[in-house]
């Protein structure tokens, strides 16, 4: 079945680090791909999404880009900042008319100033 | 726009009993979906409902079950309570039917069952 294979945390670093998540996925198809964000106490927030091979998805410094050739969709950010400790989550959409995410196991992410 | 409303928020059980959750989705979304999350199993997809009408679900037994009524609010329902239950339920909202656009997720319930 399709299922996403999320680098392992919890991962740590300083302050205006070079952050990278690693994501993989296996498909049936040819799924849309999303990061979402998880801050202590709240639901999911979508961080980025990328629709098609090559596409590349970013929003507040963060960048995925989708690569079809290697099942891949890992997570960058030049210069983290202690705002952006949270929970990472990678998943895959594939069917239309059917809503289902598929999730990674997420990484916890904390930033040390 | 108001977002996705989960109530309530907290909750607190004993196994045995049953639980109901409520999901309020965003104006105009007519497709919700439930997941449930722990740290164990991670996030898992319950079931979806649009149009009033479960449209797939996931590999849960029948004590979870879900309905959604004609303003698209949702509720799921957990018969028989076991400790393993004890999760965040997270609800998310979707505009659009057969567009892979974004879901919008709610903060949660969290369900403790003793």
């Amino acid at each position: 079945g399709d299922s996403v294979t999320q680098m392992e945390g919890p991962v740590t670093l300083s302050e205006e680090a070079f952050l990278t998540i690693n994501c993989t996925y296996t498909a049936t198809g040819y799924p849309s791909l999303f990061w979402y964000v998880q801050y202590p106490g709240e639901g999911l927030q979508l961080l980025l999404k990328a629709t098609k091979a090559d596409d590349k998805g970013s929003n507040k410094g963060f960048e995925a880009t989708y690569r079809k050739e290697t099942t891949s969709f890992h997570l960058e950010k030049g210069s983290v900042q202690v705002s952006d400790s949270a929970v990472y989550f990678c998943a895959l959409h594939l069917n239309f008319g059917n809503e289902k995410l598929t999730f990674g196991t997420g990484t916890r992410l904390t930033i040390i100033p | 726009k108001a977002g996705v409303t989960q109530t309530p928020r907290y909750l607190i059980k004993t196994r045995g009993q049953q639980v109901t959750l409520s999901c309020s989705p965003i104006s105009g979304h007519r497709s919700v979906s439930w997941y449930q999350q722990t740290p164990g199993q991670g996030l898992q997809f319950l079931f979806e409902y649009f149009s009033e009408t479960q449209r797939n679900k996931g590999n849960f037994p029948g004590r979870f079950s879900g309905r959604q009524f004609s303003n698209s609010r949702s509720e799921m329902n957990v018969s028989t309570l076991e400790l393993g239950d004890s999760a965040l339920y997270l609800c998310a909202s979707h505009p659009t039917s057969g567009v892979s656009n974004e879901q919008f997720f709610g903060p949660g319930t969290r369900l403790t069952v003793l």
